[in-house]
């Protein structure tokens, strides 16, 4: 069971605007940043915004994404199709001493 | 070009054991923590492990605590997880991960008789 809480499942059509949230506690988000990741099928996790709202080289400005108190969210505007994949939040806790996972939301591109 | 390439998965017998390898290059990696990860056939990611830059700081998930053991070589620019007491449930592809933000393909333990 994950520590992170997210829909298992989100979906819209090309174009439109979708947005993923992440549901923690104090002793992760409400204390620490948060990560996302994109997960396209059959291959590895890639980073998609560290430290709640920062992009790495080579992200997309499609995606954004924010935190407040212990819950974060993740925005994709603009959906296109190659967005098709599965989405984790990731947040350090501090009561386990570990990283933590959200569930994973499955993302579908109508 | 920053790359990070998982080695040593297979299939294993229940109490056995194995040892996980991760090679890097492109980085210093003196520099970074470095993180284990895993993913259970069709189901979401899981942190196991992960290590600080000079190996004197460990954490572990409780269900491989006393089990698994991460360790790192500086010189040698490799990381490592000793898997011992494998499990069913320890089956998974195996992430090798620099901070956080970089991961490698992958490399699948399957633990089965």
């Amino acid at each position: 069971q994950s520590v992170l809480t997210q829909a298992p499942s989100a979906s819209g059509t090309p174009g439109q605007r979708v947005t993923i949230s992440c549901s923690g506690s104090s002793s992760n988000i409400g204390s620490n940043t948060v990560n996302w990741y994109q997960q396209l099928p059959g291959t590895a996790p890639k980073l998609l915004i560290y430290d709640n709202n920062q992009r790495p080289s080579g992200a997309p400005d499609r995606f954004s994404g924010s935190k407040s108190g212990t819950s974060a969210s993740l925005a994709i505007s603009g959906l296109q199709s190659e967005d098709e994949a599965d989405y984790y939040c990731a947040a350090w806790d501090n009561s386990l001493n570990g990283w933590i996972f959200g569930g994973g939301t499955k993302l579908t591109v109508l | 070009e920053v790359q990070v390439v998982e080695s040593g998965g297979e299939l294993v017998q229940p109490g056995g054991s194995l040892r996980l390898s991760c090679t890097v290059s492109g980085f210093t990696f003196s520099g970074y923590w470095m993180t284990w990860a895993r993913q259970a056939p069709g189901k979401g990611l899981e942190w196991v492990a992960n290590i600080n830059q000079d190996g004197s700081g460990k954490y572990y998930v409780d269900s491989v605590k006393g089990r698994f053991t991460i360790s790192r070589d500086n010189a040698k620019n490799s990381l490592n997880l000793q898997m011992n007491s494998l499990r069913a449930e320890d089956t998974a592809v195996y992430y090798c991960v620099r901070n956080m933000d970089v991961w490698g393909q992958g490399t699948t333990v399957t633990v089965s008789s």
